[in-house]
């Protein structure tokens, strides 16, 4: 069964904090990629990685950085956390190779910045 | 425009019904699609891909319309189990086989 677990499900962190949340995944895949979720604007990719230590940015990297140092691993950074980065994080990975290759997500970590 | 779109619902049907819902997207050439489902609280899961030639699954019937740039889930004989919200998602020429652009969903409540 494949497993994408995330550091923490709940984060309250205060304005300024540097955040780090962390992925990891089980099933020897490839690709890895960070989203955040918030109502009424779906997933928004913030970065990706296709391989240990490569890293694209997504649609929204402003505020975010990544670090992919092994292949089961990949942490999301804010430098200096804001109220805007508030969100529900979710990071996922996929096999790569067919473009049907289906992302499997991890639970998700809710981020509250005050 | 949103690069890919989505009615947001809610769609309340009663169990039995019959139910569709659109996917609009903006890039011709986009690569592939699929149809997450994602209850609420619970991370996105894969409900099925979405071939040119379209998918079944049981009670779940997928379309592709490239001409018209868009993708279909019908949902026959709703079950209570079915309410959900229904994530459409588009893998763009830009993204190679990697990336996947997602809508905001379709939320499903189906009532007894």
């Amino acid at each position: 069964d494949v497993k994408v677990t995330q550091s923490s499900r709940y984060l309250v962190k205060r304005t300024g904090e540097k955040v780090f949340l962390e992925c990891v995944q089980d099933m020897d895949h490839e690709n890895m990629f960070w989203y955040r979720q918030d109502p009424g604007l779906g997933l928004r990719l913030i970065y990706f990685s296709y391989d240990v230590k490569m890293k694209e940015k997504g649609d929204i990297p402003e505020g975010y950085s990544v670090s992919r140092e092994k292949k089961e691993r990949f942490s999301l950074i804010l430098e200096s956390a804001s109220t805007n980065q508030t969100s529900m994080y979710l990071c996922a990975s996929s096999k790569r190779g067919s473009r049907y290759n289906e992302q499997f997500f991890g639970p998700g970590t809710r981020l509250t910045v005050l | 425009r949103k690069e890919v779109e989505q009615d947001p619902g809610p769609f309340n049907v009663p169990e039995g019904a019959t139910v569709a819902f659109n996917c609009t997207y903006s890039n011709s050439a986009s690569q592939s699609f699929f149809w997450y489902r994602q209850d609420c609280r619970k991370e996105p899961k894969l409900l099925m891909s979405v071939y040119s030639s379209g998918n079944e699954d049981g009670r779940f019937t997928a379309q592709l319309n490239r001409a018209s740039q868009y993708i279909s889930l019908l949902i026959r004989d709703s079950k209570l189990s079915d309410s959900a919200t229904y994530l459409c998602a588009v893998n763009p020429p830009s993204g190679g086989y990697n990336k996947l652009i997602f809508g905001a969903g379709t939320r499903l409540a189906v009532h007894p």
